[in-house]
């Protein structure tokens, strides 16, 4: 078993849709938690950024952590064509030096 | 400001040959990452700097790899003896600092791709 594990999907939603993306994870030592968005051909870009358990909103976009279930959510309002790239899970142990273990990463196309 | 930059951003090359792939962090940053990213799956860790230190390096697939930062800036990545199954997009990410707070965060570079024929 991964330590993290993503739907690979691809999942594909009309414009204006409530988008819904999850993870969930093995390891009780994780404390942070990302999402990243990668467009073809480039780099991950982060988009939301959590610590511990509990809801982080910004604009649009929401991510949830439960750590008593190993659960961590991202939820996109309104969906936009420009929203289309993989969504990536991403996720690390306290502690300064630590690598981000990731997702196999969520395919997600906005259809207009 | 100008964000990790990687060159090449293709490489192409032959069974059994050797590269370097060269990445170029946030300036002022003194964490470096490198990590490999294969079709369909999420990026997969490599090796860590601190400084010019490789401070985790316990990614690295085999002795064929090897990465250095001998000034604590710029770090190459060199694959020796090129195997097929080596071809990959290789991505560098840098941050601030080591602290575990959010300094720490990872910011990518486009990656290189790397195809080994």
């Amino acid at each position: 078993q991964k330590e993290v594990e993503q739907d690979p999907g691809p999942l594909s939603v009309p414009e204006g849709a409530i988008v819904s993306l999850n993870c969930t994870y093995s390891n009780s030592a994780f404390q942070y938690f990302m999402w990243y968005r990668q467009y073809s051909r480039k780099g991950p870009e982060l988009l939301m950024y959590t610590y511990s358990s509990g809801n982080k909103e910004d604009g649009r976009f929401t991510a949830q952590v439960d750590k008593s279930s190993k659960y961590i959510s991202l939820f996109i309002r309104d969906s936009q064509p420009s929203d289309s790239a993989t969504y990536l899970c991403a996720m690390r142990r306290a502690g300064g030096s630590e690598k981000l273990v990731f997702g196999k990463g969520m395919k997600l196309t906005v259809n207009p | 400001g100008a964000g990790v930059s990687q060159t090449p951003s293709n490489k192409v090359t032959e069974k059994g040959k050797y590269v370097e792939l060269r990445c170029d962090p946030i300036s002022g940053h003194t964490a470096l990452y490198w990590y490999r990213q294969s079709l369909g799956q999420g990026p997969e860790f490599l090796i860590y700097f601190q400084g010019t230190g490789a401070a985790d390096d316990s990614g690295l697939p085999n002795d064929r790899f090897f990465a250095v930062r001998p000034e604590g800036s710029v770090s190459t990545l060199k694959i020796q003896r090129t195997e097929r199954g080596d071809s990959a997009v290789y991505l560098c990410a840098s941050s601030l600092m080591a602290s575990g707070g959010l300094t720490d965060t990872q910011y990518f570079g486009p990656g290189t791709r790397l195809t080994v024929l």
